[in-house]
């Protein structure tokens, strides 16, 4: 069965700092991949999504980036974090475009 | 901009009960997903209805989709507390090159009451 791991849990970070954030995903193949951030109480917003490896499309222009180094790894770095950044960031993984995504637990992010 | 709208944003309802959650959008969709979060955790997926359906059961779950009036409903039969969640509709939106990606509406916050 496929499943996906992200982490970490939970993270504090003072401003300025830089940012790394894991998923991966076992059990399938050439899975599409997503970076979502989720603000308390609101819905979800996309940041980045990729079809395959080395293939990253950004959603929003922001203070961060993405990158697939390998067919189920998907990675979310900044070199500085704003306070801004701060939020629930969640991976996700589906098959296809149009077929249910599967998230992970999320990484809870805090700016100082 | 939000694709889909889900209303009411907080429902609160006594074990047994049904829970009604409505979702709205404003374009044409290819197809519609219901998600569930539990507090502090990620999504699941509960259902996804295709544009050409109208009706999908899946165990104590119950979504409606209406085309012409762009808007979807969840209905949760016998609730029990577990239940307690975020419900979100999600809307696949064309994000350019034939790629579709999901829009999420803000969420409704169920509250089921033991």
């Amino acid at each position: 069965s496929q499943t996906i791991h992200q982490w970490p849990a939970t993270l504090v970070q003072p401003v300025g700092s830089p940012l790394s954030l894991e998923c991966t995903v076992e059990g399938t193949s050439n899975p599409n991949l997503y970076w979502y951030r989720q603000a308390a109480g609101r819905g979800l917003q996309l940041l980045f999504y990729s079809v395959g490896i080395g293939q990253i499309s950004s959603e929003v222009p922001q203070n961060l980036s993405a990158s697939r180094p390998q067919d189920r790894q998907f990675i979310l770095s900044s070199k500085k974090l704003l306070l801004s950044d701060s939020g629930f960031y969640l991976c996700a993984w589906s098959v296809l475009v149009d077929q249910p995504q599967h998230f992970g637990d999320g990484t809870r992010l805090s700016i100082l | 901009s939000q694709q889909g709208e889900e209303d009411p944003q907080a429902l609160s309802i006594q074990e047994g009960e049904n829970a009604t959650m409505n979702c709205s959008y404003k374009t044409s969709i290819n197809n519609l997903q219901w998600y569930r979060q539990n507090s502090g955790r990620g999504l699941v997926h509960l259902i996804l209805i295709r544009s050409n359906e109208r009706e999908k059961h899946s165990g104590r779950l119950r979504v409606t989709l209406d085309t012409s009036k762009k808007s979807s409903s969840l209905l949760i039969t016998a609730s029990r507390a577990a239940d307690t969640a975020s419900y979100f509709c999600a809307t696949d939106r064309d994000s350019g090159a034939g790629s579709y990606q999901l829009t999420f509406g803000k969420g409704t916050k169920l509250s089921v009451i033991p």
